[in-house]
Formats: structure tokens, C-alpha cells, sequence
């Protein structure tokens, strides 16, 4: 929704690490977020790029590539209790904007 | 710390009906509030906004409102409910238009 394109769904095995893409219309661009949801709860803030490069949290990471309306979600060692559905969030201007999720598996 | 509040949990209504969902907000002064709509499967679609008390912007025309009474307390509300209007209303509250927005647990309608 609103030019924010991330794949549907994903599948990766546990232990593996996996990038989630997410591109964006830059105009009016203020910060990217990513949220986890899983099934049935609320999403919840997982990290926040302004600044082109990258951001590490232990086994998760976000990049951002402002020139390009590019940014991914790098998750490492995946466990089974990543599979959740990941949402990348565009702020601009005076609101902020969600992509549809992608649905990430876990398999063992 | 601050926290967000949804009530009800859950909620099955039938067509025609009104609806009023609450949100509240402790722990902080002043937030912007959200409300959203998830449909099964689906992203989250903005319904309304709101940075102050009275102020309320609305994103998408439909048979849905909101208000916001007091400073920390956002209601959504209809007069009657559609079919489509079942999904998960989830409630979020930010520091600011640009920060990170926080989210309640969520209030999953179903209408028949």
C-alpha cells in the first residue's frame, strides 16, 4: 500500500539468515521503520533507519538506502519464533505509511 | 513507562449495528493517536489521526468516525455496521508525526 513494496511471503530454515526487501517512493521521505507482527497480536517496533547504512540489534539488522527508496531487514540465526509477518513503514512528511508484510516461515 | 489500552478484545456484531471501540493511552502527555484497520491477511490500512484533543483527521471516507473526548483517549465508532467492516482495529499512540509508533493489543470485529 501507498508504493511500498515488499514480497508477500518468505520461507527459511532455522539457523539460516534471511533478507527481507522493502522499496519505497522517496518524495517527502523522514525514516523507515520495521515492525514484527505476529499471527493475531499487534505488531511490535523492531528498528528505525533515517540515515543511509546500517543498523545492527543482536540477530536483527536494517539498511537503508535513501537515494535508491531501498531498504532490507536482515534477520541471522533464525529461530522458529521468527516466523511473524514483517512490516516496513515509511514516514513522510507528517504520517507514516505500511507496506502490506511479508509472512516469513521458519522451518526446521 | 507508557501503555496502550484496547477494549474490547474481541467483538462479534451483527450488520446494523453501532460499534464503539476504546483506546487510552497512560504514561505519556499529549501523543498522536492512530487508529487502523487490518483485514485477514492484509497490511494495515491508516483510518484516523489525531494530535490533539478534538482534532481528528480522517484518511479514508467511510461509515466509520472517531472523536477524541480527552487528551489520552481515542473512540472509534459507527452508526451501523457494514460486512466489511470486520477486521482487527488496532489503536497506536507516537511521541510525534515521525516517531516510532507504538501499538495496542488490538480489537478483532467480527460482523455477520
Amino acid at each position: 500500500g501507498q508504493n511500498i513494496d515488499q514480497p508477500t511471503e518468505m520461507t527459511a530454515t532455522e539457523g539460516a539468515i534471511v533478507q527481507i526487501n522493502c522499496t519505497y517512493q522517496t518524495s517527502g521521505f523522514n525514516g523507515l521503520f520495521w515492525y514484527q507482527q505476529h499471527a493475531g497480536e499487534a505488531p511490535t517496533f523492531l528498528s528505525y533507519n533515517v540515515l543511509d547504512g546500517l543498523e545492527e540489534k543482536g540477530r536483527f539488522s536494517s539498511f537503508l538506502s535513501r537515494s535508491k527508496g531501498y531498504s532490507y531487514l536482515l534477520l541471522k540465526e533464525l529461530q522458529m519464533k521468527d516466523s511473524a509477518s514483517y512490516l516496513c513503514a515509511r514516514a513522510n512528511n507528517n504520517d507514516m505509511r505500511f507496506g502490506a508484510g511479508t509472512r516469513l516461515t521458519v522451518k526446521p | 513507562s507508557q501503555t496502550i489500552h484496547q477494549w474490547p478484545a474481541t467483538l462479534v456484531q451483527p450488520v446494523g449495528s453501532p460499534l464503539s471501540l476504546e483506546c487510552t493511552v497512560e504514561g505519556t502527555s499529549n501523543p498522536n493517536l492512530y487508529w487502523y484497520r487490518q483485514a485477514a491477511g492484509r497490511g494495515l490500512q491508516l483510518l484516523f489521526y489525531s494530535v490533539g484533543i478534538g482534532q481528528i483527521s480522517s484518511e479514508v471516507p467511510q461509515n466509520l468516525s472517531a472523536s477524541r473526548p480527552q487528551d489520552r483517549q481515542f473512540i472509534l465508532s459507527s452508526k451501523k455496521l457494514l460486512l466489511s467492516d470486520s477486521g482487527f482495529y488496532l489503536c497506536a499512540w507516537s511521541g510525534g508525526a515521525l516517531d516510532t509508533q507504538y501499538f495496542g493489543p488490538g480489537t478483532r470485529l467480527t460482523v455477520l
